[in-house]
């Protein structure tokens, strides 16, 4: 079955760095895009980077984007997010979600989801 | 940037009643519409994609409609598991945009 770990997460001080981990199985990792969302305390869902299948194409939120990098390794079936730069408002839950399309550009929604690795950016 | 909007914020609904749930997007998504479900200290659960589709699992309860701009999901007959938020998600362009949520809550 398809499982999504994501790991990494803790308590760090703003303008520090983070690298969260998000360890796929269940299915062929390399042929589906991947995604990070996150969730603050008591808020909704934020949308905050997409990787294509094979890594090509990259977009961010705009909250995100500048400070944050999504990559991928294929072969060890992993995703991650290096957050750069951390502010209190990246305060959140993250959850990696796998593309339900394969194949897709990234333009896609998400069958899966991890359980989640939470970051406190808070000095 | 495609902004979705969700209505009402929160729905008092009793169990077995039918609740209504909203979404607008800003500009056309086309079908391009998912929804997902969240409980308190889960992680969200894809019901519907492409507007309509019921995703594997997923109970004949739950329905979406709509195309363009304007969206609904409808729990036929609420279950005590149901009362959760929702969640609607545009994926028509890259940055998948979702709605604020509607919390389905017990009358």
């Amino acid at each position: 079955q398809v499982q999504l770990v994501e790991s990494g997460g803790g308590v760090v001080q703003p303008g520090r760095s983070l690298r969260l981990s998000c360890a796929a199985s269940g299915f062929t990792f390399s042929t589906y895009g991947m995604h990070w969302v996150r969730q603050a305390p008591g808020k909704g869902l934020e949308w905050v980077a997409v990787i294509s299948y094979d890594g090509s194409n990259k977009y961010y939120a705009d909250s995100v984007k500048g400070r944050f990098t999504i990559s991928r390794d294929n072969f060890k079936n992993t995703l991650y997010l290096q957050m750069n730069s951390l502010r209190a408002e990246d305060t959140a839950v993250y959850y990696c979600a796998k593309g339900r399309v394969r194949y897709s550009d990234g333009r896609d929604y998400f069958d899966y989801w991890g359980q989640g690795t939470l970051v406190t950016v808070s000095s | 940037e495609i902004v979705m909007t969700q209505s009402p914020a929160t729905l008092s609904v009793s169990p077995g009643e039918r609740a209504t749930l909203s979404c607008r997007a800003s500009q056309s998504v086309s079908s391009n519409l998912a929804w997902y479900q969240q409980k308190p200290g889960q992680a969200p659960r894809l019901l519907i994609y492409g507007a309509s589709t019921r995703a594997t699992g997923i109970p004949a309860r739950f329905s979406g409609s709509g195309s363009g701009t304007e969206f609904t999901l409808t729990i036929s007959s609420l279950q005590s598991e149901d009362f959760a938020v929702y969640y609607c998600q545009q994926y028509s362009n890259w940055k998948g945009a979702f709605g604020q949520g509607t919390k389905v809550e017990i009358k």
